[in-house]
């Protein structure tokens, strides 16, 4: 594609619930990255990768959240036991190399009711 | 602690005047800066940047200055146009470890009327 999808675009779950947040990056792009976007705020960094491996999850908030990216490409955020805190919007981001432009996909608002 | 602010949440601006957006910075480390567009229900746009080495960068009708002695940079549009409404962010990266995470100031919503 010609640029960052996320998928779903958006997702209602319940407390205690487990999701997952894919992101398909621009082709060809070794570091992605994911943010955190809560209202009223800008993007908080929660996680990098370059290529298959978390170069710096520094910014993951506490270890029910999780993202792999197996194959150097696709990305999946994983998040147990959702908490009403963590709805926010989730973008990612994917960069050439380690260019210091990032181009980000349109997010996925996620709601734990 | 904020490290990038954006003091003004919102702007609201003529078409075809000249719009300013503000944005200063806490950390001395940051020395690469990003100006980023948004819409609802998108994701940010990459609009231009700015290294630390330079103290100005223009592309089309949008130009970014940067002050590093008051850690302060600016987004200037003109003629600015209706288009142009959406939240402007500010964000900023540094060097060495940690320099592809962005720091994103809370933004600032731009409305230009026609």
């Amino acid at each position: 594609g010609a640029g960052v999808s996320q998928t779903p675009s958006n997702k209602v779950t319940e407390k205690g619930k487990y999701v997952e947040l894919r992101c398909d990056p621009i082709s060809g792009h070794t570091a992605l990255y994911w943010y955190r976007q809560s209202l009223g705020q800008g993007p908080e960094f929660l996680i990098y990768f370059q290529g298959t491996g978390a170069a710096d999850d520094s910014g993951l908030p506490n270890d029910r959240f999780f993202a792999v990216r197996p194959e150097g490409s696709v990305s999946t955020l994983k998040i147990q036991r959702t908490e009403r805190g963590d709805s926010a919007v989730y973008l990612c981001a994917s960069s050439q190399g380690t260019s210091m432009e990032q181009f980000f996909g349109p997010g996925t608002r996620l709601t734990v009711l | 602690d904020q490290q990038v602010k954006q003091n003004s949440p919102s702007l609201s601006v003529q078409e075809g005047r000249i719009s300013i957006l503000n944005c200063d910075y806490t950390n001395s480390m940051f020395d690469y800066f990003l100006w980023y567009k948004k819409y609802p229900a998108e994701g940010p746009t990459f609009l231009i940047s700015i290294s630390s080495i330079k103290d100005k960068n223009e592309d089309g009708r949008f130009t970014v200055f940067l002050n590093k002695s008051a850690k302060h940079l600016s987004l200037h549009i003109v003629p600015s146009q209706p288009g142009d409404s959406a939240v402007y962010f500010c964000a900023a990266s540094g060097s060495g470890a940690g320099s592809y995470q962005l720091t994103f100031g809370k933004g600032t919503k731009l409305s230009v009327i026609p």
